[in-house]
C-alpha cells in the first residue's frame, strides 16, 4: 500500500542551495498539492495541480516552483533556499469525489542553515 | 486573515470521557468540512467530513456537528481512548476543492 510517497524524508541545506522534493502517488489521482507545516501552525498550501501538465499557486508560493510532467508525480523545487523555508513539507493527492478528502504522504523535513 | 480557526491549541481528557474539539470559519462559501488526525512524524489522515447541507455526521465514536449560522463545527469523540491522542486539524473547502486548514488542536487522552 504505497499511496503517496515523498522523497527525501530529511534534508539539510545551506542558504542559497537548491533542491527538489519528489511526490509520487499510485492512486491515479488527478489533483496533487504541496503544503508546508510550521511549528504550532496548520498546513499552508504552496502550489497545487489539477491534472498532468497543470500547476497553480496556493497561499504561500514565493520561493518555490513546481512541475507535474507525469500524472503520478508532483515535484517541488527550491531554487535558492532560505532559512524561512525550514519546515515540514507534505504532499497530498485526491480525486476530490464527494468531500475532497486528501491522502497525505509522510512528510519531508527540510532544514535550511 | 485566517479563514479557519481552532482556538484551543490543546485539550486533555480522561480515557472514557468525551473529547470535544472546536473549529470556527469565516468564509461563508465553504461547503465541505473535514477533520484530519495527525500522529508525530506521520502525515495527516482523514477522519470524518460533513457537507453544508447537513448538521451532523456520525462514524463510530466520531461525530461532527455543523452550525452554519454560527460558522462553527465541532468534533466529538466518545468514548475517548489513549490511541486518540494526536493533533486534530479542521479543514474547509469550496466545492470539495483545495482545503484551508486550521492550526490544529493537540488532544491528550490520559489512561
Amino acid at each position: 500500500n504505497a499511496g503517496v510517497t515523498q522523497t527525501p524524508k530529511f534534508r539539510v541545506l545551506k542558504t542559497g542551495q537548491s533542491m527538489t522534493l519528489l511526490c509520487a502517488q499510485d492512486m491515479n489521482h488527478e489533483y496533487m498539492y504541496w503544503y508546508r507545516q510550521d511549528p504550532g501552525m496548520g498546513l499552508r498550501l504552496i502550489h497545487y495541480s489539477v491534472g498532468e501538465g497543470t500547476t497553480a499557486k496556493g497561499e504561500v508560493p514565493d520561493g518555490y516552483n513546481v512541475s507535474r510532467l507525469k500524472k503520478q508525480n508532483f515535484l517541488l523545487g527550491l531554487e535558492s533556499a532560505a532559512p524561512s523555508q525550514t519546515s515540514v513539507y507534505f504532499c497530498a493527492s485526491t480525486n476530490r469525489g464527494v468531500t475532497g478528502e486528501l491522502f497525505f504522504g509522510e512528510g519531508s523535513r527540510l532544514t535550511v542553515l | 486573515d485566517q479563514q479557519v480557526k481552532q482556538n484551543s491549541p490543546s485539550l486533555s481528557v480522561q480515557e472514557g470521557r468525551i473529547s470535544i474539539l472546536n473549529c470556527d470559519y469565516t468564509n461563508s462559501m465553504f461547503d465541505y468540512f473535514l477533520w484530519y488526525k495527525k500522529y508525530p512524524a506521520e502525515g495527516p489522515t482523514f477522519l470524518i467530513s460533513i457537507s453544508s447541507i447537513k448538521d451532523k455526521n456520525e462514524d463510530g465514536r466520531f461525530t461532527v456537528f455543523l452550525n452554519k449560522s454560527a460558522k462553527h463545527l465541532s468534533l466529538h469523540i466518545v468514548p475517548s481512548q489513549p490511541g486518540d491522542s494526536a493533533v486534530y486539524f479542521c479543514a474547509a473547502s469550496v466545492g470539495a476543492g483545495k482545503s484551508t486548514f486550521g492550526d490544529g488542536t493537540t488532544l491528550t487522552v490520559k489512561p
